[in-house]
């Protein structure tokens, strides 16, 4: 079975700083994972993931992550935070080809401060 | 962009109570998913559907739960004996497609309370 740790359930940064969430995620197989953001009052929107290939993804808003096999980890950044990346971020993994079936970690709250 | 509808936003019910969450899928796409959120906790699978049947579901989806797709758009939950644990944050996804590269499009969830 898979599963997926978020260290740091609340991360605040000032406005131009870099964002840094963290994931680490268990897995028996290669892993497929995602970052999603859930912006106030809305569904879950994919960020970004990593499915094969390069293992630097590039997603929306500036957002990337890095899948590090021996780390066990795709951590999520950004270079520099603007007051609507304010939202919740959820790392998941799924082992399945269905990405439908992916385990979620727990979110991690990103305040932006100006 | 297309969207995924869910209506309501909020629903509270009795303990006990049926009550139905609906979905409004977006109009092309094939594959539906129900997942939940308990306030605090990580977002867990509930069940996908596929073809007019439950293609997986997890162990959270026991038999008090069950899905339906009762026409050509919309796609529910149907919870029917509700207990206080139950009260959760549900969220139904559609895809076009199924696969690790398809794109999952979320709704913007009904918070459930279970008084």
């Amino acid at each position: 079975a898979q599963s997926v740790t978020q260290l740091g359930s609340h991360v605040s940064v000032s406005e131009g700083a870099l964002v840094l969430l963290r994931c680490n995620y268990s897995s028996s197989v290669p892993p497929y994972l995602f970052w999603y953001v859930q912006y106030p009052n809305q569904g879950l929107q994919l960020l970004l993931k990593y499915t094969t290939g390069a293992t630097l993804v590039k997603g929306i808003n500036g957002f990337e992550a890095e899948f590090k096999k021996s780390e066990t980890s795709f951590h999520l950044t950004k270079p520099s935070a603007h007051m609507s990346d304010a939202a919740e971020y959820f790392c998941a993994v799924s082992v399945d080809t269905n990405a439908g079936k992916s385990t979620f970690g727990d979110g991690t709250t990103l305040t932006v401060k100006p | 962009e297309p969207e995924v509808t869910q209506t309501p936003s909020h629903q509270v019910t009795q303990m006990g109570q049926e009550v139905i969450l609906r979905c409004v899928p977006i109009s092309n796409h094939l594959y539906f998913y129900w997942y939940r959120q308990i306030l605090g906790q990580k977002v867990e699978f509930l069940v996908s559907f596929y073809n007019n049947e439950i293609s997986e579901k997890s162990e959270i989806f026991d038999d008090q739960f069950s899905v339906e797709r009762p026409d050509g758009s919309n796609f529910t939950l149907k919870i029917r004996s509700t207990k206080l644990e139950d009260s959760a944050m549900y969220f139904c996804a559609s895809s076009e497609r199924t696969g690790v590269n398809e794109k999952l499009f979320f709704g913007s969830g009904t918070q459930l309370s279970v008084l």
